[in-house]
């Protein structure tokens, strides 16, 4: 089954401990983003990678770091996560960026969400 | 800044009534897109619609676009309880195609 899961689901931490939440797809997508989601600021983009060894910053990667080693894996890293960081966080991951100017290809395909929370 | 705004922040209608909800976004795109999220959910893509296109249909759903006026409509057609959910409009900047800007979404309710 296609799918983009995250690791874990839910986590409760502590200011100042490092914790990575996994992503991993297997539709062998190039293209995949990590989206935190607050009440009434809609989603945003923190990170995003056009492939391999390919990231770069969305609209709020303060405090975040990310990595893409391999093509299905796009792990989230807070190296000392804040309580401004509690929120829900999303990996996405698509077919490929600029299919969307050739065809209608570019649909996001989302993970089902980890919720965070830093005491 | 919110690239896309959707309007109402919130709607409740009956099942069976039409739903309509509006997408409004500030700068150039390459195609708009909707979503739909269930509660606490991920979001799952509905339709996309490029910026040479006006309109597109999908099943109950209808999409326009008014590239002129910067907005976009969803349509929801004969609602049923099961389409209650978020919805979300995606915009990808024309000038560089590989960030998703989403708004800050409708929540729909449908009454049975």
């Amino acid at each position: 089954e296609a799918q983009v899961t995250q690791n874990p689901r839910y986590l409760i931490t502590v200011t100042g401990k490092k914790l990575t939440v996994t992503c991993s797809q297997n539709m062998n997508h190039e293209y995949m983003s990590w989206y935190r989601q607050d009440p009434g600021l809609g989603l945003r983009q923190i990170y995003y990678s056009m492939n391999v060894e390919v990231t770069d910053k969305g609209d709020v990667p303060e405090g975040y770091k990310v990595s893409r080693k391999e093509k299905r894996n796009f792990p989230l890293i807070l190296e000392s996560p804040s309580p401004n960081q509690t929120s829900l966080y999303f990996c996405a991951s698509s077919p490929h960026p600029w299919g969307i100017l050739i065809s209608n290809t570019g649909e996001l395909f989302f993970g089902e969400g980890s919720r965070l929370t830093v005491l | 800044s919110q690239q896309g705004e959707e309007d109402p922040q919130a709607l409740s209608i009956q099942e069976g009534e039409n739903a309509t909800m509006n997408c409004s976004y500030k700068t150039s795109i390459n195609n708009l897109q909707w979503y739909r999220q269930n509660s606490g959910r991920g979001l799952v893509h509905l339709i996309l619609i490029r910026s040479n296109e006006r309109e597109k249909h999908s099943g109950r759903l209808r999409v326009t676009l008014d590239t002129s006026k910067k907005s976009s409509s969803l349509l929801i057609t004969a609602s049923r309880a099961a389409d209650t959910a978020s919805y979300f409009c995606a915009t990808d900047l024309s000038n560089t195609g590989n960030q998703f800007y989403f708004g800050t979404g409708t929540s729909l309710t449908v009454i049975p």
